[in-house]
């Protein structure tokens, strides 16, 4: 079935320089999207949202953009700290009581 | 506030076994999802639990696997006759509505590490 993918299984950036985690997804009817956060033993944490009638939203040191036209997401992180290396996950509503994830992506931060 | 809560953190059981999940959401939450993560993989849907309503059970990998909710408050996963492929991280979220709806993201516990011998 249609399902959300990721392009790059690991991402390795240096400290305080910014990065990108990209996302693709094959459902066109696909509403809503959502990125989280998962650190080492722990539950994945929410980061940050986007309706599918939205292009870009920001919020602290985090941006979403959101392509329907390639269908393509990506999470951009603004001066990349330690404390953001995690896996970070995209996830997508097209079912309307839930999401589906994505394979996640491994962000590493060099100090 | 309390977050959601998972018991036990871990679990070692030997192949053929029965164990149990319990996942506490938070409270005044309406929706209740149960996720399985194997290793370095992403989140799998297993079940999900909406108020009163019957529970969506598509995602339940075989008949060993069940779930209970008590109204609106504790959910217990029950995994019978525990096979090796069963070893995953077993995550269980809250949301104030159903996932899908804007403004009520999942809120998740850090999870039950099952390993099966």
């Amino acid at each position: 079935g249609e399902s959300v993918g990721l392009h790059l299984p690991t991402l390795s950036v240096q400290e305080g320089d910014n990065s990108i985690i990209n996302c693709a997804y094959s459902n066109s009817a696909s509403d809503y999207f959502i990125w989280y956060k998962q650190e080492s033993g722990k539950g994945p944490q929410f980061i940050i949202d986007i309706r599918s009638n939205m292009d870009k939203r920001q919020g602290q040191r985090v941006t979403v953009l959101l392509n329907k036209t390639v269908k393509h997401l990506s999470l951009q992180i603004a001066a990349t700290q330690p404390g953001d290396s995690a896996v970070y996950f995209c996830a997508e509503n097209n079912a309307g009581n839930m999401l589906t994830f994505g394979g996640g992506t491994r962000l590493m931060v060099k100090p | 506030g309390a977050g959601v809560s998972q018991s036990p953190s871990n679990k070692v059981t030997e192949k053929g076994k029965d164990v149990e999940l319990r996942c506490d959401p938070i409270s005044g939450h309406t929706a209740l999802y149960w996720y399985r993560q194997r290793l370095g993989q992403g989140l799998e849907f297993l079940i999900y639990f909406q108020g009163n309503s019957a529970p969506d059970k598509s995602g339940l990998p075989s008949d060993r696997f069940s779930a209970e909710r008590t109204g609106e408050s504790v959910s217990t996963l029950t995994i019978q006759r525990t096979q090796q492929e069963d070893s995953a991280v077993y995550l269980c979220a809250s949301s104030l509505d159903a996932a899908g709806v804007y403004n009520s993201p999942l809120h998740f516990g850090n999870g039950t590490r099952l390993t099966v011998t």
